[in-house]
């Protein structure tokens, strides 16, 4: 059973550019969760999504941030604009419907 | 505000002996607790679980204790062994139904000396 996989591993970008993340969860899983990780800080919820569901968005910066799970196809979070503070490890992780959440490899993000 | 708290950045220990990772918590809602190890450039991998109506979870060298009157949590790992040498993440939950977010730590770097 192959884990949560995420793409590409390493992202960067030029300021005002937008920057995509794909998260594909573990076969069953139809939760997913996606997590911004700055340097020297934990993990900080940014959304949560069901299959075509917006769950729970309460981390989401409100500008430039979106996300969703298709029906089809991998969870995708989209940054706009892209500006230097939304360099960080970006993790995806996905729940079959219990408390544990398992994680993927990170998205890391720079930005020039 | 930091709702999980973890106040040592750092600790090393002697393989063999116990490490002891401590964790505090201030939302009184929260009711799950998760460990989680972290290797760099890599993903948090679950550890070890605890839920509030327990005190106290053990899975092989892994041991989580919970007092709920004084929110405080910490792992126990023993005997320790140099592939621990990780940061350990200590996240929570504050929902009674499951699939709710994680409120992380900031980690703890944990050392094994060989």
């Amino acid at each position: 059973n192959a884990g949560v996989m995420q793409n590409p591993r390493h992202l960067v970008r030029r300021r005002g550019q937008e920057a995509r993340l794909r998260c594909s969860p573990m076969k069953g899983h139809s939760h997913v969760y996606w997590y911004r990780q700055l340097p020297e800080e934990g993990l900080k919820f940014m959304v949560y999504l069901q299959k075509e569901n917006i769950i729970d968005e309460s981390g989401m910066p409100k500008e430039r941030f979106s996300a969703e799970f298709p029906k089809e196809g991998p969870s995708i979070l989209r940054i706009q604009q892209v500006v230097r503070g939304d360099s960080a490890a970006y993790f995806c992780a996905s729940s079959p419907s219990t408390y544990e959440q398992y994680f993927g490899p990170g998205t890391r993000l720079t930005v020039t | 505000d930091q709702q999980v708290k973890q106040n040592s950045p750092s600790l090393s220990v002697q393989e063999g002996r116990i490490s002891i990772l401590n964790c505090d918590y201030t939302n009184s809602m929260f009711d799950y607790f998760l460990w989680y190890k972290k290797y760099p450039a890599e993903g948090p991998t679950f550890l070890i679980s605890i839920s509030s109506i327990k005190d106290k979870n053990e899975d092989g060298r892994f041991t989580v204790f919970l007092n709920k009157s004084a929110k405080h949590l910490s792992l126990h790992i023993v005997p320790s062994q140099p592939g621990d040498s990780a940061v350990y993440f200590c996240a929570a939950s504050a929902y009674s139904g499951a699939n709710s977010k994680l409120t992380f730590g900031k980690g703890i770097t944990l050392s094994v000396r060989p």
